[in-house]
Parts: structure tokens; sequence; C-alpha cells
């Protein structure tokens, strides 16, 4: 069975940092891209990062460049993101999702994980 | 970037009922659209994927369709499941981008 669990979140300050983590198990980690998708409270989706099975190309929203870096340890099973000079409007559910596609990027979510909230507030 | 319109934002139906949501691209994007289901406090789930794909597992009662760019999920008989917020998602070049849900609620 395919899992993906989130851990990582909590309170921060504005300006603070904050790593997340996802661990994966139930399938060949190594295969698929993987993503960062959040959701404000009561808004949409909104996708954050992205980065494919051998790290080889990383992409991320304009709103999180700069100060959000995506990375995966295969070896581990687990992705990250490490959030730096976080700010109010970062605060949200972050989800971890697996790509569709085993081998090839399709940019399309078949599993996430159950999200870790992460808030920004003084 | 690429933005997904979606509409209506919400919609009130019955059990039985046929429901459609529509979701618009700002630019061609081919059949690269996919749609999710949320319900409250849950992870959205994949329900169609490059338009008219059903995922696995997913009742034959959710079909999709794309004309242009323009694109339609369709739920043939709704049931009482299937009470939720549903988006789109463009995954046809990054920054990949999410339609602002429509709100499926009981009548």
């Amino acid at each position: 069975e395919v899992q993906l669990v989130e851990s990582g979140g909590g309170l921060v300050k504005p300006g603070g940092s904050l790593r997340l983590s996802c661990a994966a198990s139930g399938f060949t980690f190594s295969n698929y891209a993987m993503n960062w998708v959040r959701q404000a409270p009561g808004k949409g989706l909104e996708w954050v990062s992205s980065i494919s099975s051998s790290s080889s190309y990383i992409y991320y929203a304009d709103s999180v460049k700069g100060r959000f870096t995506i990375s995966r340890d295969n070896s581990k099973n687990s992705l990250s993101l490490q959030m730096n000079s976080l700010r109010a409007e970062d605060t949200a559910v972050y989800y971890c999702a697996r790509d569709w596609g085993s081998g090839a990027t399709t940019g399309y979510f078949d599993y996430w994980g159950q999200g870790t909230l992460v808030t920004v507030s003084s | 970037d690429i933005q997904m319109t979606q509409s209506p934002s919400s919609l009130s139906a019955s059990v039985g009922d046929r429901v459609t949501i529509t979701c618009r691209a700002s630019q061609s994007i081919t059949y690269y659209l996919n749609w999710y289901q949320q319900k409250p406090g849950k992870a959205p789930k994949l329900l169609i994927y490059t338009a008219s794909s059903l995922q696995s597992g997913v009742p034959s009662r959710f079909s999709g369709s794309e004309s242009g760019t323009d694109f339609t999920l369709t739920i043939s008989s709704l049931q009482p499941d299937d009470f939720a917020t549903y988006y789109c998602q463009q995954s046809y070049s990054t920054p990949l981008t999410f339609g602002g849900g429509t709100k499926v609620e009981i009548k």
C-alpha cells in the first residue's frame, strides 16, 4: 500500500525557518517525481514545488522561489522541503504528493499524504 | 502562467442529479487537464487525468471531456459520497496551476 506521511509542521514566527519531511513507503520511491502542494485555511490548492525522480529537474512556484528548497533522498525514501524566510501567507496545510508516472513526470498526482499544518504568526 | 477558471464556484444538487463542472484554461493546454475531489479535512483524490482518462478505482459515473480550452467534469448520477469540492489542474507547463474549486452541496 502506498503511504506518504508528512511531518515537521508547526508554529513559526515570520522570518523563521521550518523543514518538512515526507516519508514514503509501498512503492519504488526512486522511480517517481514528487511534489509539494499547499492549501491555505479555507482556500484552494496551490502547487509549491516538484522534483524529478533523480533530482535532475526541480521547479518552484514564483511565490516560494528563493526561499524554499525541495530535496529528496532516494536511499531513505524521503522527500523534504526546507522553508526559509517564512511569511504569514505561507500559512497552509502542506501536502506531499506522488507524480502519477513511473519513470516519466506527468504533472498530476495520484497519491497524497495527510498533510502537515504550517502556521506563520508572531 | 496559465490561469484556470472554474465554474460555478458552488452548486446545490440532489442525489441522482447529473452534475457538470467546467474549467477554462487561459491558453491552450491540449489535453493536460486533471480533476481532483477533496472532502473536508482530507487530501485531494485524483479522479480524471489528461482530460478524460479515469483514474483506477474511480466510479464510472465520473467522466471528463474537452473542447478547445474548455474542460468538463460530469457526474452522471450524483451519489451521497460525491458531495465535496472539485478542482481542475493543468499539467501542461510549470507553474502547475489549479482552478479555484467547485463545492458541490446537497440541495
